[in-house]
């Protein structure tokens, strides 16, 4: 398996515009998590997914955002309208099972920058 | 989310010496203890975990002990070495159904040649 695939790896883009992330999760997991990481922030987990079902989204900042995972190997992550402060790295993640006692793996990221 | 406070925020250390990073949560309930290491512009990996019924758990140069009494965890690397330098993360499963994943605020380790 070729891990946890992201698309694309860099994007920029100018506020206002919509952004679309991409993310497909290894084949057979059926956990799947969205984070952003800043140098203010950490990793801040935006969105969790089991099933293809959002379980826990309290981490999505604000109506801007918004996740779906349409089947089991994609889920995608929209930003509407992006503005600077969302430039970050966000990462998918991907784990086989309902919980997260088992090893998590990320995917290589999006850097994403607002101008 | 679970609240982990990971410290020191920044390591330096000299090639060959040890290096402790210490994690402190507030749920007994947790059970799960993971670390990851994040290399500049890569992604985190795992690089070892442990469950709560055992106290210390060892692989080759790194370590990670468990106290639940006091709620917290750490990660020991022994003769550290430049390839060691990165960022590393404590991690807890949240309380709860979802169960999610909320990681420490990170430490800046670096090896000194």
């Amino acid at each position: 398996d070729a891990g946890v695939i992201q698309s694309p790896r860099h994007e920029v883009t100018e506020m206002g515009q919509e952004v679309t992330l991409r993310c497909k999760p290894i084949s057979g997991h059926n956990s799947l998590f969205w984070y952003r990481q800043t140098m203010m922030r950490g990793l801040e987990l935006l969105i969790y997914f089991n099933n293809n079902v959002p379980i826990d989204d309290s981490g999505m900042p604000e109506d801007r955002f918004s996740a779906k995972m349409p089947n089991a190997s994609f889920s995608t992550l929209k930003i509407q309208p992006s503005e600077p402060r969302d430039s970050a790295v966000y990462f998918c993640a991907s784990s086989f099972g309902g919980s997260m006692n088992t090893e998590a793996f990320f995917g290589q990221g999006t850097r994403l920058t607002v101008v | 989310g679970e609240n982990v406070e990971q410290h020191p925020s920044t390591l330096s250390v000299q090639e060959g010496d040890s290096a402790v990073i210490k994690c402190t949560y507030s749920d007994s309930a947790s059970n799960y203890f993971p670390w990851y290491k994040q290399e500049l512009g890569k992604r985190p990996q795992l690089i070892i975990d442990i469950r709560s019924n055992v106290g210390e758990k060892k692989d080759q140069r790194i370590a990670v002990t468990l106290n639940k009494t006091a709620k917290h965890f750490s990660l020991h690397i022994t003769e550290t070495q430049p390839e060691d330098s990165a960022v590393y993360f404590c991690a807890l499963p949240s309380s709860g159904s979802a169960r999610q994943l909320t990681f420490g605020s990170g430490t800046q380790l670096t090896v000194l040649p």
